[in-house]
């Protein structure tokens, strides 16, 4: 199984920064990684699919990239509704992992 | 616009059994894979299933091996989780999930609260 880690466990920044959350994984990962953020009391929602792709309707400032071991979710210029836990994920062999997520507060 | 809504959760005893349903609208079902996600109270992701478009192959995560069995019923749009075994740790959230095409999942049903307590 290939273990998901991200980091940090926590952010905390202020309205306008830029946000640097990261995903590493115990063995090379095809380009089947995505990134999901979830806020309280609602379900996941996907915003990047395939490492950096930006899925549907999701605001140009949230970008992904990276491949084999070490991936990036970027947040140019924070928004307050940027508050959440974020996820990546991966699928290998028909097994599914997620990332510990980063818990992601706005000043 | 897409729809999952789950149901059959609740309270069970450990080592009962509980049945999870899924009805899907909104998308032509039989297409997608189609997968169940958990999430214990105050905890992370964690992926619990998936059964292939046409229902010709199935697979879980270890955890679940041998006591969970994911199905679906395409002439009714609809996702099953039969559960059975339950132990105290798979209480969670559990959602009913689409995947989009390659190995990420781009809608989610509201889940339903799975609590397994004597």
């Amino acid at each position: 199984e290939i273990v998901l880690t991200q980091s940090p466990a926590t952010l905390s920044l202020s309205p306008g920064e830029r946000a640097t959350l990261s995903c590493g994984a115990s063995q090379s990962v095809p380009k089947y990684l995505a990134w999901y953020q979830q806020k309280p009391g609602q379900p996941p929602r996907l915003l990047i699919y395939d490492s950096s792709n930006t899925a549907t309707g999701i605001p140009a400032r949230f970008s992904g990239r990276g491949s084999g071991t070490d991936f990036t979710l970027t947040i140019s210029s924070l928004e307050p509704e940027d508050s959440a836990v974020y996820y990546c994920q991966q699928r290998t062999n028909w097994q599914y992992t997620f990332g510990q997520g980063t818990k992601l507060e706005i000043k | 616009q897409v729809q999952l809504v789950e149901s059959g959760g609740g309270v069970v005893q450990p080592g009962r059994s509980l049945r999870l349903s899924c009805v899907a609208s909104g998308f032509s079902f039989r297409t997608y894979d189609m997968h169940w996600v958990r999430q214990a109270p105050g905890k992370g992701l964690e992926w619990v299933a998936v059964v292939s478009n046409d229902g010709s192959n199935e697979y879980s995560a270890d955890f679940v091996k041998g006591r969970f069995t994911i199905s679906r019923d395409n002439s009714r749009n609809a996702l099953y989780l039969q559960m059975n075994s339950l132990r105290g740790e798979d209480t969670a959230v559990y959602y009913c999930v689409k995947e989009r095409l390659y190995g990420d999942f781009d809608y989610w049903g509201r889940g339903t609260l799975v609590t397994v307590s004597s």
